[in-house]
């Protein structure tokens, strides 16, 4: 069965650097989403991608954020200059048309020191 | 906006007894309901999903939900419990007819008790 795919599954950084992460969706879906949960709450939506565009942003995703498709397979969440606050587990999505099922990946643990 | 209500923070059940785990919504229009579950270290598995039609969903490893328009609500049952069924429950909502963003619930803690 096909599922999308995180790497890498932990991230350690330092505040202040710069971190990539990286999703493989399920290959004929349209549709990406990142969305993260800090450790102890809920799962909260960051952004969705179409068309090679946001196409929604909550308000947590700042000019700090941003997200690519730099090729037909992946696609990646930059954090340009974490912050302690940015630890949490990132979720990447991807569905296969608007209003369809969103399929979750296993998540990137981010931690920030 | 949509928001979704898990009242229950942690749900102890005994092996093989039944289970109920609650969820209640909020928004000014037509909605998707959605129960995702979470194993420990795992990411989010889809379990069910309410779009339209008949009002009680089946779902993956036994579980079941009903949707309630009158009483906003889409709670989570199963009718015996198993070991394995020990995870994070999260209730979920979207706008219907073409939506973005899922908006969840704060989940539900079930612990099954051998």
């Amino acid at each position: 069965e096909p599922e999308v795919t995180q790497t890498p599954s932990h991230q350690v950084t330092q505040m202040g650097q710069e971190v990539i992460l990286r999703c493989v969706p399920i290959s004929n879906h349209l549709y990406f989403y990142w969305y993260r949960q800090i450790l102890g709450q809920k799962v909260e939506f960051l952004v969705s991608f179409y068309n090679n565009e946001i196409s929604e942003k909550s308000e947590i995703f700042d000019d700090q954020f941003s997200v690519e498709r730099p090729d037909g397979s992946n696609f990646t969440l930059k954090i340009r200059s974490t912050k302690l606050e940015d630890s949490a587990m990132y979720f990447c999505a991807s569905s296969a048309r608007q209003g369809d099922t969103q399929y979750f990946g296993p998540g990137t643990r981010l931690t920030v020191l | 906006a949509q928001s979704v209500t898990q009242l229950d923070s942690q749900v102890p059940v005994f092996e093989e007894a039944p289970v109920e785990l609650r969820c209640n919504y909020s928004s000014s229009v037509s909605v998707y309901l959605f129960w995702y579950v979470q194993y420990p270290n795992q990411g989010l598995q889809l379990l069910l999903k309410y779009l339209s039609g008949s009002t009680l969903v089946k779902g993956i490893n036994g579980f079941e939900a009903e949707f309630n328009k009158s009483q906003t609500s889409f709670h989570l049952r199963k009718p015996s419990v198993h070991i394995s069924d020990t995870a994070e429950y999260f209730c979920a909502v979207s706008k219907s007819g073409g939506y973005q963003k899922v908006t969840f619930g704060t989940g539900t803690k079930l612990q099954v008790i051998p």
